[in-house]
């Protein structure tokens, strides 16, 4: 089955710095790859999102790359403000096989 | 509004006493999912559906049972809870073709 890893598990920037997520997948059939936000004691709620026959998206201060080759995917947020504080989850599927990262816990420093 | 709702939100339960936590979405999705998350493991479905009376398993569905007799229900039955279910279940929903996924609030749940 797939298998998604996601690094870092914490990351701790100064506001106004960059934050960058990593997730490596072992599946070359999935097709989707999701980035999720979750608040403390929220749902998760997607945040962007990037197909496979893409190779980068940007939604104003976030951005998603994915290689295909490599099988990675990554998560950039620029300008980071406090309220990007959060625990984010990458994920992988194909179909509604989804299978997600262990998360990373994102402390923005005021 | 459009929305996915879970019930209970919160529910303490021993072990062996079969329970059912509920799960509704009122957006005509296709597409029904249930996952559980524990601290460092991220979120792992359960079991996922793509249409009435269709269903299928996701990576840990040992101990779960689903139905899905209607589109907009997507129960998740536990038969004989045991502690290792201890944990916050979410259900998303998402429509066909549209991968986006619709998460309800959560549901936690303690098995003693």
């Amino acid at each position: 089955g797939e298998n998604v890893e996601q690094h870092p598990s914490t990351l701790s920037v100064q506001e106004g710095d960059s934050a960058v997520i990593k997730c490596t997948y072992s599946d070359s059939a999935s097709n989707y790859f999701p980035w999720y936000k979750q608040e403390l004691g929220k749902r998760p709620q997607l945040i962007i999102d990037i197909r496979s026959n893409v190779g980068e998206k940007k939604d104003q201060r976030i951005a998603v790359t994915l290689n295909k080759t490599a099988k990675h995917f990554s998560l950039h947020i620029t300008e980071t403000q406090p309220e990007d504080s959060a625990v984010y989850f990458c994920a992988a599927s194909q179909w509604q096989k989804v299978t997600f990262g262990t998360g990373t816990k994102l402390q923005v420093i005021p | 509004e459009a929305q996915v709702t879970q019930n209970p939100r919160y529910l303490i339960t021993v072990t062996g006493k079969k329970l059912t936590v509920t799960c509704s979405q009122n957006m005509n999705h296709e597409y029904m999912s249930w996952y559980r998350q524990d601290p460092g493991l991220g979120l792992r479905q359960i079991y996922y559906s793509m249409n009435v009376e269709v269903t299928d398993k996701g990576d840990v569905p040992e101990g779960y049972k689903v139905s899905r007799k209607e589109k907009r229900n997507f129960p998740l039955i536990l038969e004989s809870p045991s502690p290792n279910q201890t944990s916050l279940y979410f259900c998303a929903s998402s429509l066909r073709g549209k991968e986006t996924q619709y998460f309800g609030p959560g549901t936690r749940l303690l098995v003693l």
